[in-house]
Protein backbone atom coordinates (compact mmCIF):
# COMPACT_ATOMS: atom_id res chain seq x y z
CA UNK A 1 0.00 0.00 0.00
CA UNK A 2 1.13 3.45 -0.63
CA UNK A 3 1.94 5.67 1.77
CA UNK A 4 2.74 9.76 0.57
CA UNK A 5 4.28 11.94 3.07
CA UNK A 6 4.93 15.31 2.39
CA UNK A 7 6.89 17.68 4.60
CA UNK A 8 6.42 20.73 5.85
CA UNK A 9 2.54 20.00 6.40
CA UNK A 10 2.82 24.09 6.64
CA UNK A 11 4.78 26.94 5.25
CA UNK A 12 4.34 30.78 5.64
CA UNK A 13 7.67 32.68 4.23
CA UNK A 14 7.87 36.10 2.91
CA UNK A 15 7.57 37.41 -0.58
CA UNK A 16 10.43 36.82 -3.23
CA UNK A 17 11.66 33.80 -1.46
CA UNK A 18 12.82 30.29 -2.87
CA UNK A 19 11.36 27.48 -1.34
CA UNK A 20 11.77 23.58 -1.78
CA UNK A 21 8.52 21.16 -0.72
CA UNK A 22 9.09 17.74 0.02
CA UNK A 23 7.37 14.50 -0.67
CA UNK A 24 8.35 10.93 -0.08
CA UNK A 25 6.37 7.57 -0.89
CA UNK A 26 6.61 4.19 0.28
CA UNK A 27 6.25 2.35 -3.39
CA UNK A 28 8.14 3.02 -5.83
CA UNK A 29 6.19 1.03 -8.48
CA UNK A 30 5.02 4.59 -9.90
CA UNK A 31 3.84 5.44 -13.51
CA UNK A 32 4.08 8.89 -12.83
CA UNK A 33 4.11 11.42 -10.22
CA UNK A 34 2.14 14.71 -10.25
CA UNK A 35 2.31 17.92 -8.14
CA UNK A 36 -0.95 19.34 -7.56
CA UNK A 37 -2.54 23.57 -6.46
CA UNK A 38 -5.45 23.23 -4.09
CA UNK A 39 -7.03 26.86 -3.38
CA UNK A 40 -9.60 26.73 -0.89
CA UNK A 41 -13.31 25.88 -1.27
CA UNK A 42 -12.11 25.32 -4.71
CA UNK A 43 -10.91 22.03 -6.74
CA UNK A 44 -7.64 20.65 -7.92
CA UNK A 45 -4.97 21.94 -10.62
CA UNK A 46 -2.52 19.96 -12.04
CA UNK A 47 0.63 22.06 -11.61
CA UNK A 48 3.39 19.24 -13.30
CA UNK A 49 3.51 15.78 -13.83
CA UNK A 50 6.65 13.69 -13.93
CA UNK A 51 6.57 10.17 -15.96
CA UNK A 52 8.50 7.47 -14.19
CA UNK A 53 11.10 7.53 -17.01
CA UNK A 54 12.03 11.39 -16.52
CA UNK A 55 13.70 13.41 -13.50
CA UNK A 56 12.18 16.90 -13.68
CA UNK A 57 9.88 18.81 -15.30
CA UNK A 58 9.92 22.36 -15.11
CA UNK A 59 7.09 25.31 -15.74
CA UNK A 60 7.56 28.71 -15.35
CA UNK A 61 9.00 29.31 -11.58
CA UNK A 62 8.22 26.25 -10.74
CA UNK A 63 10.31 22.66 -11.20
CA UNK A 64 9.75 19.51 -9.81
CA UNK A 65 12.46 16.47 -9.57
CA UNK A 66 11.66 12.32 -9.25
CA UNK A 67 14.10 10.16 -8.03
CA UNK A 68 12.04 6.86 -7.90
CA UNK A 69 14.89 4.95 -6.57
CA UNK A 70 14.37 6.88 -2.87
CA UNK A 71 11.02 7.47 -3.28
CA UNK A 72 11.46 11.35 -3.27
CA UNK A 73 10.21 14.32 -5.16
CA UNK A 74 10.83 18.00 -4.93
CA UNK A 75 8.79 20.90 -5.87
CA UNK A 76 11.06 23.89 -6.22
CA UNK A 77 9.06 27.34 -6.49
CA UNK A 78 10.92 29.87 -7.75
CA UNK A 79 10.65 33.88 -6.59
CA UNK A 80 7.59 33.26 -4.61
CA UNK A 81 4.60 35.63 -4.81
CA UNK A 82 1.01 35.92 -2.39
CA UNK A 83 -0.53 34.31 -5.54
CA UNK A 84 1.36 30.99 -4.85
CA UNK A 85 -0.75 30.82 -1.29
CA UNK A 86 -2.46 27.27 -1.72
CA UNK A 87 -2.05 23.79 -0.52
CA UNK A 88 0.08 21.98 -2.68
CA UNK A 89 -0.14 18.05 -2.85
CA UNK A 90 1.85 15.37 -4.34
CA UNK A 91 0.42 12.53 -6.40
CA UNK A 92 2.86 9.18 -6.89
CA UNK A 93 0.36 7.61 -9.44
CA UNK A 94 -1.83 6.02 -9.35
CA UNK A 95 -3.58 8.34 -7.49
CA UNK A 96 -2.17 8.06 -4.10
CA UNK A 97 -2.32 11.61 -2.44
CA UNK A 98 -0.63 13.15 0.11
CA UNK A 99 -1.87 15.33 3.05
CA UNK A 100 -0.25 18.17 1.16
CA UNK A 101 1.78 21.23 2.44
CA UNK A 102 -0.23 24.55 2.97
CA UNK A 103 1.97 27.59 1.52
CA UNK A 104 1.06 31.00 2.58
CA UNK A 105 3.16 33.43 1.28
CA UNK A 106 3.47 37.07 2.76
CA UNK A 107 3.40 40.25 0.77
CA UNK B 1 -13.28 23.09 -23.94
CA UNK B 2 -15.31 22.17 -21.46
CA UNK B 3 -14.35 21.55 -17.90
CA UNK B 4 -15.49 18.26 -15.52
CA UNK B 5 -18.88 19.04 -14.18
CA UNK B 6 -20.70 17.84 -11.05
CA UNK B 7 -23.51 18.52 -9.29
CA UNK B 8 -24.87 19.04 -7.14
CA UNK B 9 -22.71 21.57 -5.52
CA UNK B 10 -23.38 21.43 -1.91
CA UNK B 11 -25.64 19.06 -0.31
CA UNK B 12 -26.77 18.55 3.44
CA UNK B 13 -28.57 15.60 4.81
CA UNK B 14 -29.55 13.43 7.84
CA UNK B 15 -27.77 10.44 8.67
CA UNK B 16 -29.41 7.15 7.36
CA UNK B 17 -30.39 9.26 4.27
CA UNK B 18 -29.52 8.16 0.86
CA UNK B 19 -27.76 11.00 -1.29
CA UNK B 20 -26.02 10.64 -5.12
CA UNK B 21 -23.37 12.49 -6.82
CA UNK B 22 -23.02 12.86 -10.64
CA UNK B 23 -20.32 13.99 -12.61
CA UNK B 24 -19.95 14.21 -16.45
CA UNK B 25 -15.98 14.28 -17.29
CA UNK B 26 -14.05 16.05 -20.09
CA UNK B 27 -15.37 15.06 -23.69
CA UNK B 28 -13.38 11.85 -24.94
CA UNK B 29 -11.56 11.08 -21.45
CA UNK B 30 -11.69 7.22 -20.90
CA UNK B 31 -10.65 6.76 -17.25
CA UNK B 32 -13.06 8.77 -14.41
CA UNK B 33 -11.89 8.88 -10.73
CA UNK B 34 -13.91 9.34 -7.62
CA UNK B 35 -12.11 10.36 -4.61
CA UNK B 36 -13.39 11.75 -1.33
CA UNK B 37 -11.58 14.98 0.79
CA UNK B 38 -11.88 14.86 4.42
CA UNK B 39 -11.20 18.74 5.54
CA UNK B 40 -7.74 18.88 6.44
CA UNK B 41 -6.70 15.52 4.93
CA UNK B 42 -5.51 15.64 0.93
CA UNK B 43 -8.79 13.36 -1.49
CA UNK B 44 -8.78 9.48 -1.40
CA UNK B 45 -8.98 7.52 -4.12
CA UNK B 46 -12.95 5.74 -3.85
CA UNK B 47 -13.11 4.56 -7.63
CA UNK B 48 -11.62 4.28 -10.66
CA UNK B 49 -13.46 3.60 -14.19
CA UNK B 50 -12.03 2.79 -17.42
CA UNK B 51 -14.42 3.56 -19.88
CA UNK B 52 -17.79 1.55 -18.33
CA UNK B 53 -15.22 -0.61 -16.05
CA UNK B 54 -13.73 -0.25 -12.95
CA UNK B 55 -10.05 -0.45 -12.37
CA UNK B 56 -9.90 0.09 -8.84
CA UNK B 57 -12.29 0.17 -5.85
CA UNK B 58 -10.19 -0.93 -3.18
CA UNK B 59 -10.94 2.05 -0.96
CA UNK B 60 -14.44 2.19 -2.01
CA UNK B 61 -16.76 1.00 1.14
CA UNK B 62 -18.99 -0.95 -0.61
CA UNK B 63 -21.85 -1.79 2.23
CA UNK B 64 -22.65 2.08 1.70
CA UNK B 65 -21.01 3.59 -1.57
CA UNK B 66 -21.86 2.44 -5.00
CA UNK B 67 -20.88 3.87 -8.64
CA UNK B 68 -21.89 3.09 -12.15
CA UNK B 69 -20.34 4.84 -15.39
CA UNK B 70 -23.26 4.13 -17.61
CA UNK B 71 -22.16 3.74 -21.52
CA UNK B 72 -18.57 4.91 -20.48
CA UNK B 73 -19.69 8.99 -20.25
CA UNK B 74 -21.24 10.30 -16.82
CA UNK B 75 -20.72 8.59 -13.39
CA UNK B 76 -22.83 8.79 -10.32
CA UNK B 77 -21.85 8.22 -7.05
CA UNK B 78 -24.21 6.67 -4.39
CA UNK B 79 -24.11 6.61 -0.37
CA UNK B 80 -26.98 4.88 1.45
CA UNK B 81 -26.93 5.26 4.41
CA UNK B 82 -25.08 7.95 5.30
CA UNK B 83 -23.24 8.31 8.54
CA UNK B 84 -21.68 11.28 9.95
CA UNK B 85 -17.99 10.25 9.12
CA UNK B 86 -19.12 10.46 5.27
CA UNK B 87 -19.36 14.63 5.20
CA UNK B 88 -16.44 15.75 3.15
CA UNK B 89 -16.33 17.01 -0.48
CA UNK B 90 -16.47 14.84 -3.32
CA UNK B 91 -14.04 15.27 -6.34
CA UNK B 92 -14.92 13.64 -9.83
CA UNK B 93 -11.37 13.77 -12.28
CA UNK B 94 -11.12 12.45 -15.43
CA UNK B 95 -7.89 11.84 -17.84
CA UNK B 96 -7.84 10.68 -21.40
CA UNK B 97 -5.87 7.48 -20.25
CA UNK B 98 -4.93 6.50 -16.79
CA UNK B 99 -1.57 6.37 -15.81
CA UNK B 100 0.47 8.52 -17.89
CA UNK B 101 -2.06 11.31 -18.17
CA UNK B 102 -2.88 14.55 -15.78
CA UNK B 103 -6.22 14.62 -14.41
CA UNK B 104 -8.27 16.87 -14.60
CA UNK B 105 -10.89 17.78 -11.15
CA UNK B 106 -14.04 19.11 -11.09
CA UNK B 107 -15.24 21.65 -8.61
CA UNK B 108 -16.44 19.04 -6.42
CA UNK B 109 -19.68 18.44 -4.09
CA UNK B 110 -19.68 19.47 -0.67
CA UNK B 111 -21.67 16.92 1.85
CA UNK B 112 -22.42 17.62 5.09
CA UNK B 113 -24.34 14.91 7.03
CA UNK B 114 -26.06 16.21 10.22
Amino acid sequence: KQEVTQIPAALSVPEGENLVLNCSFTDSAIYNLQWFRQDPGKGLTSLLLIQSSQREQTSGRLNASLDKSSGRSTLYIAASQPGDSATYLCVPGPSRFGAGTRLTVKP
Amino acid sequence: EAGVAQSPRYKIIEKRQSVAFWCNPISGHATLYWYQQILGQGPKLLIQFQNNGVVDDSQLPKDRFSAERLKGVDSTLKIQPAKLEDSAVYLCASSPRPGTDTQYFGPGTRLTVL
